[in-house]
């Protein structure tokens, strides 16, 4: 079955950078776009980045664009997120899905939490 | 960017009723490339419905989704089970960036 499963979420100081992985399995990770999805405490979901089966095709939100870099090993078949400059306002459970442009994205990993605190 | 609007914020229903939930978009939704979930507190989104109108694989058919034009996107839940009381977002995936509706809450009268 399709799985996905998220890591590398922590208490980072403001400024501070992270990376997020996401090891997928269950089916072929190099035929689909991958997603990033975040939701902050309490409030709602929110895209930040998608990119294609080959790597080759990225988009990100203004409001992370510049900081967020996805990027993508399908011969690991995994999926990453590096995360720059942190603010406060990053803090939010991070989710993969499998999904993007084109793509409802389908499944989703259980989240990672990113704190972002001094 | 294309801006979705979600009304209302919450809904206040009793289990048997029925559900009706909107997204409006600022823009036509290229392709008519709308999807619905639902999420429970402390869960992970489930997807419901994505084409505007067509039911992920083992949603329940009391769940429909329709399109009135490329910009009014409805979601109806036939009658409310005890287990549907939930939030419920729209997404946009049509055209880039991607975005979500704030979304709305329905909950027991």
């Amino acid at each position: 079955q399709v799985q996905l499963v998220e890591s590398g979420g922590a208490l980072v100081k403001p400024g501070g950078s992270l990376r997020l992985s996401c090891a997928a399995s269950g089916f072929t990770f190099s035929e689909y776009f991958m997603t990033w999805i975040r939701q902050a405490p309490g409030k709602g979901l929110e895209w930040i980045s998608y990119i294609s089966s080959s790597g080759n095709t990225i988009y990100y939100a203004d409001s992370v664009k510049g900081r967020f870099t996805i990027s993508r090993d399908n011969a690991k078949n995994s999926l990453y997120l590096h995360i720059n400059s942190l603010r406060a306002e990053d803090t939010a459970v991070y989710y993969c899905a499998r999904g993007g442009w084109g793509q409802a994205p389908n499944y989703w990993g259980q989240g990672t939490l990113v704190t972002v605190s001094s | 960017e294309i801006v979705l609007a979600q009304s209302p914020g919450t809904l206040s229903l009793s289990p048997g009723e029925r559900a009706t939930l909107s997204c409006r978009a600022s823009q036509t939704v290229t392709g008519f490339y709308l999807a619905w979930y639902q999420q429970k507190p402390g869960q992970t989104p489930r997807l419901l419905i994505y084409g505007a109108s067509s039911r992920a694989t083992g949603i329940p058919d009391r769940f429909s989704g329709r399109s009135g034009s490329g910009t009014d996107f409805t979601l109806i839940i036939s009658r409310l089970e005890p287990e549907d009381f939930a939030v419920y977002y729209c997404l946009q995936y049509g055209s880039s960036p991607l975005t979500f509706g704030g979304g709305t809450k329905v909950e027991i009268k």
